[in-house]
């Protein structure tokens, strides 16, 4: 597609219950990556896929929080038993070699209630 | 953690005037990129200047870049009401993520 898709755009879900995120990258992008933003706060780093390197985990806020993506192309942040201060806007973003300006997405916005 | 911390946290102005925002990081960097983000939504990229350059423009937009002070400024000349926004500089150290700021909150009166 033209841009970076992400569905869903928002997602209301129960404390404890597990939710999955997805992301569409620009097509050719190597680089993608998932951030998240709190309200009125800035971004968050969480991970980072470069091509068939390994991803880049560090910013995961805990062990309930995982991702992967699928041939290079497609993909899926899970959050397993979610809390309530998981509520944020999941950002991701995809970039050409990841040495140039980044497109994101429009965001997921996750409610934990 | 974050590098790039932005001054103002807000900012309001007039339409037809300039805005001026400014950033300030902390380690050494490849290039610095400046973002803009509507509705607490997607963010846009602005301009990315290199850690080589000095002063880029884009339109409307004019970047300068002062890696000696670890600073760089974004202003947005004869702003318009469509210009109300967060902005965002983020830094690129490398093979690694963009590092963001928490954004200047830019409102412009019309």
């Amino acid at each position: 597609g033209a841009g970076v898709s992400q569905s869903p755009s928002n997602k209301v879900t129960e404390k404890g219950k597990d939710v999955e995120l997805r992301c569409d990258p620009i097509s050719g992008h190597t680089a993608l990556y998932w951030y998240r933003q709190s309200l009125g706060q800035g971004l968050e780093f969480l991970i980072y896929f470069q091509g068939n390197s390994a991803p880049d985990k560090s910013g995961l806020p805990s062990d309930r929080f995982s991702a992967e993506r699928t041939g290079g192309s497609v993909s899926t942040l899970t959050i397993q038993r979610t809390q309530q201060e998981d509520s944020a806007v999941y950002l991701c973003a995809s970039s050409l070699a990841g040495r140039y300006g980044y497109t994101f997405g429009s965001g997921t916005r996750l409610t934990v209630v | 953690s974050q590098q790039g911390e932005e001054d103002p946290q807000a900012l309001s102005i007039q339409e037809g005037e300039n805005a001026t925002m400014n950033c300030s990081y902390k380690t050494s960097i490849n290039n610095l990129q400046w973002y803009r983000q509507n509705s607490g939504r997607g963010l846009v990229h602005l301009i990315l200047i290199r850690s080589n350059e000095r002063e880029k423009h884009s339109g409307r937009l004019r970047v300068t870049l002062d890696t000696s002070k670890k600073s760089s400024s974004l202003l947005i000349t004869a702003s318009r009401a469509a210009d109300t926004a967060s902005y965002f500089c983020a830094t690129d150290g490398g093979n690694t993520p963009l590092v963001f700021g928490k954004g200047t909150r830019l409102s412009v009166i019309a």
